[in-house]
């Protein structure tokens, strides 16, 4: 089935650890795309890559890197996971940067 | 940057219609998007307006005045899967989107 899948579902996370999201399409979408949501604060931009082999800052980019190495696959990792960095993340897809997001089921992260 | 207001909340009785105003201030503009979201679900896309007027797909319809920074999201015939929140998008100049915080629907029998 195309879509988006991200893994883990969930996880909970020691401050200070490293921890790396993923992100897989099948779409062959150029496009890709972090979000991190938080209650009362929307969808935030991390970061994203418009084609494989780039990758550009967001609105909140800090404690955040990313790769796109393929058109298929966008990691997004913590170097150094802290607090504030609980919350929902989702990874979402387009067929270039002009077109519509689609989203990913999400990940819950949860750092103490 | 961009500012992006909609409700927090809104309730309404299965059958009616509701509207949810969006309205916002940005540095470019490239279209305008809604998103539902049920609760612990991904955003699923909506609608899309870039020019004036009225959008109509089924039950939902979508409004944009570009002169005013406003769009609203209609409802009709609600049901109670419609329960969620709804999520306005704005793209900017640069082709990115900013989010509103979302307004959540809440559908009543």
């Amino acid at each position: 089935i195309a879509g988006i899948t991200q893994a883990p579902t969930s996880q909970i996370l020691a401050a200070g650890r490293r921890m790396t999201l993923r992100c897989t399409q099948d779409m062959r979408h150029n496009a890709m795309y972090w979000y991190r949501q938080d209650l009362g604060l929307g969808l935030r931009l991390i970061h994203y890559s418009n084609t494989a082999g780039t990758t550009g800052k967001g609105e909140v980019p800090d404690g955040y890197s990313v790769s796109r190495a393929n058109t298929d696959d966008f990691p997004l990792t913590l170097a150094s996971a802290v607090p504030s960095q609980t919350s929902v993340y989702f990874c979402a897809s387009s067929r270039t940067g002009e077109d519509t997001q689609y989203f990913g089921p999400g990940t819950r992260l949860t750092v103490l | 940057g961009q500012n992006i207001d909609q409700p927090t909340e809104m309730t309404a009785t299965e059958g009616a219609i509701v509207q949810i105003n969006c309205t916002y201030q940005t540095s470019g503009f490239n279209g305008l998007f809604w998103y539902q979201q049920h609760a612990g679900e991904a955003p699923t896309f909506l609608s899309y307006n870039v020019l004036d007027g009225l959008e109509e797909k089924g039950r939902f319809s979508s409004f944009l005045s570009r002169s005013k920074g406003y769009s609203y999201l209609l409802l009709k015939e609600l049901q109670m899967k419609d329960s969620a929140s709804y999520l306005c998008a704005v793209r900017d100049g640069d082709y990115k989107l900013s989010f509103g915080a979302g307004t959540t629907v809440t559908v009543r029998a």
